[in-house]
């Protein structure tokens, strides 16, 4: 079992509709969760981070927390063709002595006008 | 600019042959990351520096890799032999935290194609 796993996608959506995303991870101990954008050929920027279960809005985006699921989501409204790209699910995880982002393989979005 | 500037943006190298891939963190921070990103794959972990101390390289896929970050700043990742299995796009990150807690910050990668 990978530390983190994401459906690879592609997660196909029109213009308007709400993407949802989602995410596993296997550590009970991971206390941070990580939404990162890729778009190809350029490196991973962050979109939102979250570490309370429940829900943490942020303009379009809604980042989703569920730990005794080991389940994290990102919600994207009013989605737009700019917002095509991967999407990477990241955990923080303990490494003793200090915390490592570790990534899932990501979700390629793609909305259609 | 302000953010973590890796060189060179691409590198192409014949089997067999040394590369050395270099990470200009953001200035101050204390963590450097390097991560190894396949093709249609997530990052994934290589190396870790807090400082000049390597605390981790369990990431690291074979005694080929060896990274240093000799003054606690500027990083060098070296693959030695390369085979083309090593082709992917390696990635930089640096934060200001032990670890990270809130957000590491990437580079725009190094391209390596080994041929």
């Amino acid at each position: 079992q990978k530390e983190v796993e994401q459906n690879s996608g592609p997660l196909s959506v029109p213009e308007g509709a709400i993407a949802s995303l989602n995410c596993t991870y296997s550590d009970r101990g991971s206390q941070s969760f990580f939404w990162y954008r890729q778009y190809s050929g350029k490196s991973p920027e962050l979109i939102m981070f979250i570490y309370s279960n429940g829900d943490k809005e942020d303009g379009r985006f809604t980042a989703q927390l569920n730990k005794a699921s080991q389940y994290v989501s990102l919600l994207i409204r009013d989605s737009q063709p700019s917002d095509s790209a991967t999407y990477l699910c990241a955990v923080n995880m303990w490494a003793g002595g200090y915390n490592k982002l570790i990534f899932g393989a990501g979700t390629r979005l793609a909305v259609h006008p | 600019g302000a953010g973590v500037s890796q060189s060179p943006r691409y590198k192409v190298a014949k089997r067999g042959q040394d590369v050395a891939l270099r990470c200009d963190p953001i200035s101050g921070h204390v963590s450097l990351f390097w991560y190894q990103q396949a093709l249609g794959q997530g990052p994934e972990f290589l190396t870790y520096f807090q400082n000049e101390a390597q605390l981790d390289k369990s990431g690291l896929p074979s005694d080929r890799f060896f990274a240093e970050r000799p003054e606690g700043s500027v990083s060098t990742l070296k693959i030695q032999r390369t085979q083309q299995e090593d082709s992917a796009v390696y990635l930089c990150a640096s934060s200001p935290q032990r670890g990270v807690n809130t957000e590491a910050f990437f580079g725009q990668g190094t391209r390596l194609t080994v041929v």
